[in-house]
């Protein structure tokens, strides 16, 4: 149990275009989703935490109109980067736990690449 | 906020041999401690957790000890094997339903 997914799990695209990545809780209804940014060899940053049917928080430091955040149901969560540039190129990963859940559970992952 | 440290930032160890990683945390709040373990381009794997109640938990070959006084936790892998080679990252939080405070990793090499 406790499964979560992501997709796309890789995507290239030209600079200035919007990129949408979806996280979804497969077995279990996902009270709150968090958004991660990994740089190579690097820790997870917190982006953002998307509680179901309200507005996302974000971290100091990360664009909210840049980085789109919508849960609007207990099974998926968006993350559209808008107007992406090669700075934006990254390894980004949703964790999701619910009213059951006793920890957070991992995406696999998106690995962005902006040319 | 929180703030974890997590040392070392790297280790090699010989097939069977033990390995420490520890970590430090600010915030006295903070009562969960987990500890994933990431393979190069996958998501991070829950491995072994400890809550602010328990001083050390065990699972086979990879215990967590934990001190709440001095604000440190540490991940024991014992008989180590090749496969435990990974990047590992501890983690505080409040409760589990909060945003969890990643350490910077370790990247553990087992040679076989």
């Amino acid at each position: 149990g406790a499964v979560v997914s992501q997709h796309p799990s890789w995507v290239i695209c030209k600079s200035g275009t919007s990129v949408k990545i979806e996280c979804r809780s497969l077995d279990f209804q996902a009270t709150t989703m968090f958004w991660y940014r990994q740089f190579p060899k690097q820790s997870l940053m917190l982006m953002a935490t998307s509680n179901e049917g309200s507005k996302a928080t974000y971290e100091q430091g990360v664009e909210k109109d840049k980085f789109l955040i919508n849960h609007a149901s207990l099974t998926l969560s968006t993350l559209t980067v808008t107007s992406a540039h090669p700075e934006d190129s990254s390894f980004y990963i949703c964790s999701a736990i619910g009213r059951v859940q006793e920890t957070q559970y991992f995406g696999p992952g998106t690995r962005l690449l902006v040319l | 906020g929180e703030n974890v440290e997590q040392h070392p930032s790297t280790l090699s160890v010989q097939e069977g041999d033990s390995a420490v990683i520890k970590c430090t945390y600010s915030d006295s709040a903070s009562n969960y401690f987990p500890w994933y373990k990431q393979e190069l381009g996958k998501r991070p794997q829950l491995i072994i957790d400890i809550r602010s109640n328990v001083g050390e938990k065990k699972d086979q070959r990879i215990a967590v000890t934990l001190n709440k006084t001095a604000k440190h936790f540490s991940l024991h892998i014992t008989e180590t094997q090749p496969e435990d080679s990974a990047v590992y990252f501890c983690a505080a939080s409040i409760s589990t339903g909060n945003q969890f405070y990643f350490g910077t990793g370790t990247s553990l090499t087992v040679i076989p």
